[in-house]
């Protein structure tokens, strides 16, 4: 499994775009991007995951760079319901490996 | 989308003694997880569910101390044996309703176990 690396905390405003990076440089040319997050008291939900190509959906979007060793996830205006603690988990499979990830603050 | 039902969502045990937690799914699912998150802590995952045959665990994680069983494609229990305080955590199932990359893990509410 790609070892990760994310910012442990980030602040944001309240309407503006969130920006969370994630660097996983030995990741797998198998190895889908995914992005989960965990809001206080509840189990992890699903946001959006890729494998080069940059995704969109209703939630986030997922910005991988070419070399695929680094990705962005972008949560376009941040509310307040979003701040949780968002995972990056490079995965072959289901089986999903949590790193640390980073705590999200969405500010008022 | 998939519906992760976990029972108890919150127990208080004594040490020695052993909890059964139940996960129960609304749709057919192909693969079934147990996670341990500690307080403060990251998910750790402790076993794929495997059904009709033995779990498959990860390192540091024993059968004897964590038997799980997974008699469908649609429920799974999780047992912590002999619980020590060390075994307070919250307990997580995840399930999967498809193979391969290409699909999304689904996470129940949580356990939540204080052994005291």
């Amino acid at each position: 499994d790609a070892k990760t690396t994310q910012p442990p905390s980030m602040d944001c405003a309240e309407g503006r775009a969130a920006n969370l990076p994630c660097n996983h440089s030995t990741i797998s040319g198998n190895e889908y991007v995914y992005w989960y997050r965990q809001i206080h008291s509840q189990g992890p939900q699903y946001i959006i995951h890729g494998l080069k190509n940059n995704e969109t959906n209703e939630m986030a979007s997922l910005i991988i760079t070419e070399d695929r060793k680094s990705s962005t996830l972008i949560l376009p205006h941040a509310t307040l319901r979003d701040t949780a603690v968002y995972y990056c988990i490079p995965s072959t499979a289901q089986k999903l490996v949590f790193g640390q990830g980073t705590r999200l603050t969405i500010n008022p | 989308s998939a519906v992760i039902s976990q029972k108890p969502s919150r127990d208080i045990c004594q040490r020695g003694t052993s909890l059964t937690i139940q996960c129960q799914v609304d749709s057919q699912v192909t693969m079934m997880f147990w996670y341990r998150q500690q307080p403060g802590q990251s998910l750790t995952l402790i076993a794929t569910a495997n059904q009709g045959s033995e779990a498959t665990y990860e390192s540091g994680f024993v059968i004897d101390k964590f038997p799980i069983s997974r008699p469908n494609l649609t429920f799974s229990t999780l047992t912590v044996s002999n619980m020590s305080p060390e075994d307070s955590s919250i307990y997580l199932c995840s399930a999967c309703a498809g193979w391969g990359m290409n699909t999304e893990a689904f996470f129940g509410q949580g356990t939540r176990l204080t052994v005291v």
